[in-house]
């Protein structure tokens, strides 16, 4: 079942935050982070495990809610390079990755 | 450069023609995957392979064959293109981290075009 990303689409000025939201019908294993841009492949963000664990990459991090089968991704202070396409994916033992739809992030300056 | 590397970047090909794509990756990982990504942005797993023997197959044509002659190597091979055919193909590898989990990362994609 795909996890579902929310919003679809954010614009945002230059130094504003974002969140953005995964959440999964099933129970999560764990919750891996991509960015994407424009004809690029998806570059790694972060991965978490169940356990509510936060993590930190930049200005960017993560919460992990095991019971709320949620995870978002917290963007502070954005930079015009934070533009691209972010998708979350649930993870499984075996490797394999469930993709949400993506959310479009646009930073302007 | 240590990477996920994928040839051809482009591939424009007629329909019912076969071709093949080709990965390879120097990271030592031990599990490597092929993804389709289409033209809405969705991205779906099709195969991965672990030390050469293939433990995740999802449900696609099998017009689609991937084959690893080694670890370090995962093709695709697509028989008989179809229009629907048309998308990007990332291939990605991925070790194991304390937890059980993947660090999955991704090759540059090649972009298919079936006229």
């Amino acid at each position: 079942q795909q996890p579902v990303q929310s919003p679809q689409a954010v614009i945002l000025r230059e130094g504003e935050d974002a969140v953005i939201n995964c959440s999964s019908s099933k129970a999560l294993y764990s919750v891996h982070w991509y960015r994407q841009k424009h004809g690029e492949a998806p570059v790694f963000l972060m991965i978490l495990l169940k356990g509510g664990e936060q993590k930190g990459h930049e200005k960017i991090s993560a919460s992990f809610n095991e019971k709320k089968q949620q995870s978002s991704l917290y963007l502070t202070a954005s930079q015009l390079s934070y533009s691209g396409t972010y998708f979350c994916g649930t993870g499984s033992n075996t490797g394999k990755l469930i993709f949400g739809q993506g959310t479009t992030l646009q930073v302007k300056p | 450069d240590t990477a996920v590397s994928q040839t051809p970047k482009y591939l424009v090909t007629q329909m019912g023609n076969d071709k093949s794509i080709k990965c390879e990756q120097n990271l030592g990982h031990d599990t490597m995957y092929w993804y389709k990504q289409d033209s809405k942005k969705f991205l779906k797993i099709m195969f991965s392979y672990n030390n050469k023997e293939l433990i995740i197959n999802e449900t696609v044509p099998n017009r689609f064959s991937p084959k690893s002659p080694d670890k370090a190597h995962l093709n695709l091979h697509i028989n008989s293109l179809e229009l629907g055919d048309s998308a990007v193909y990332f291939c990605a590898s991925s070790h194991l981290l304390a937890g059980g989990v993947h660090e999955q990362f991704f090759g540059p994609g090649t972009r298919l075009t079936v006229l």
